[in-house]
């Protein structure tokens, strides 16, 4: 089992303050790395797909980065409003035929 | 368009007993993925589906567990002589194609096993 981890498991802010957090893999034999969001009683949804070192992807105020060299991914959200509090997911594959999951950041937006 | 379904959505039953989950893709999604989350720990990959075909199955957590896909589409977990530590949430996804392919996600199976 490859060790996927996330940083910081959990996060309170502000409404309008922008936060970061960090998804940490294997710099080795790099395949895809997902972010996810996932509401309380809801499925996860797909933020981003990333396969390339150095790609950066944007949704309206939350972008992602990836750096496969050195095994690490970073997801931005600018400005969090209230309906951002989720958990953020990130996953791992190396050869496309197993996704190896982080636990996950747990983000609050406080109004 | 229609999303990922799966069903029953909640199914309890006795340690001991078989119990088969069921996972409607995305019509035209030819990958297909089975995870579970057990209470208090993270989402843990079991299984992944290209076409018909399940390239790696080493993410089957032991031999009572079993998957297949038939047409490209449904697909059907198995769970046989369940024990209590199976409960957990079942969850499907399916992506277009290959499996860097944005995952939508089904939602979920909760079965309980007393």
């Amino acid at each position: 089992i490859l060790n996927v981890e996330q940083s910081p498991q959990s996060l309170h802010v502000q409404e309008g303050d922008s936060t970061n957090f960090t998804c940490s893999f294997p710099s080795s034999n790099f395949y895809a790395l997902h972010w996810y969001r996932w509401e309380t009683a809801k499925s996860p949804e797909a933020l981003f797909v990333m396969t390339l070192n150095g790609d950066e992807k944007k949704k309206g105020r939350i972008s992602a980065t990836l750096n496969t060299k050195e095994g690490y991914s970073y997801l931005y959200i600018k400005g969090s409003q209230p309906e951002d509090s989720a958990t953020y997911l990130c996953a791992f594959s190396n050869t496309g035929n197993q996704f190896y999951f982080g636990t996950g950041t747990s983000l609050t937006v406080i109004p | 368009g229609a999303g990922v379904s799966q069903s029953p959505s909640n199914k309890v039953t006795e340690k001991g007993k078989d119990v088969e989950l069921r996972c409607d893709p995305i019509s035209g999604h030819t990958a297909l993925y089975w995870y579970r989350q057990r209470l208090g720990q993270g989402l843990e990959f079991l299984i992944y589906f290209q076409g018909n075909s399940a390239p790696d199955k080493s993410g089957l957590p032991s031999d009572r567990f079993s998957a297949e896909r038939t047409g490209e589409s449904v697909s059907t977990l198995t769970i046989q002589r369940t024990q209590q530590e199976d409960s957990a949430v079942y969850l499907c996804a399916s992506s277009l194609s290959r499996p860097e392919g944005t995952q939508y996600f089904g939602p979920g199976t909760r079965l309980t096993v007393l």
